[in-house]
């Protein structure tokens, strides 16, 4: 079982750049989440999902936007780079709100 | 909103020590709360959870115990190996499917 795949694993950008960071998950789940990982802050949530054709604001959604293309898809898009964003992302999905969550391995950006 | 709040680390403990992680949280309703690990260069992985008052999770010899009371989830386990040196976070589910965490706190075990 693939679980949750993201792509790509490493990127770097220039100021002003865009780019998308897909994520996948082949577990049928209903709830998708999107993470940004940085030094002693911990993980957080920059948008969620709920379920197919819904999306939610987390804690840090300015400079981002989201798609939920479809139940296995969801999308984060950057549309102006810039250094602030620079962190590690992780994409997270699970069935329902009582049930484990599962991550994909991250994928590691840098803003130059 | 809700919110989660660990102690900080980074924690050291010799191997065969007791360890306690400290996690408390605001949440309107019931939340379900969990604690996730993290090895170094991976994503997070589910330790164990609780999804209502006085319910303790427990796996691989970790235990934490839902005391609604003092709105607490402290992880703790009687005796570390080096195996178990990572990150962990505590997290909560309350309304609407969110699942918040807190910031993370780093055990080193050492021989």
């Amino acid at each position: 079982n693939a679980g949750v795949t993201q792509t790509p694993k490493f990127q770097v950008l220039k100021t002003g750049q865009s780019m998308t960071l897909q994520c996948a998950q082949d577990m049928n789940h209903n709830s998708m989440y999107w993470y940004r990982q940085d030094p002693g802050m911990g993980l957080r949530l920059i948008y969620y999902s709920a379920s197919e054709g819904t999306t939610d604001k987390g804690e840090v959604p300015n400079g981002y936007n989201v798609s939920r293309l479809n139940k296995r898809e969801f999308s984060l898009r950057l549309e102006s780079a810039a250094p602030s964003q620079t962190s590690v992302y992780f994409c997270a999905s699970r069935d329902r709100a009582v049930t484990e969550a599962f991550f994909g391995q991250g994928t590691r950006l840098t803003v130059v | 909103g809700d919110s989660v709040t660990q102690m900080e680390g980074p924690v050291t403990l010799s191997e065969e020590a007791f360890l306690t992680i400290n996690c408390t949280y605001t949440a309107t309703g019931y939340p379900s709360l969990f604690w996730y690990v993290q090895y170094p260069g991976e994503g997070l992985q589910l330790l164990l959870k609780a999804t209502k008052a006085d319910d303790k999770g427990s796996n691989k010899g970790f235990e934490a115990t839902y005391r609604k009371e003092t709105t607490s989830f402290h992880l703790e386990k009687g005796s570390v190996q080096v195996s178990d040196s990572a990150v962990y976070f505590c997290a909560l589910t309350g309304g609407g499917n969110k699942l918040t965490f807190g910031t993370g706190t780093q055990l080193k075990v050492e021989l």
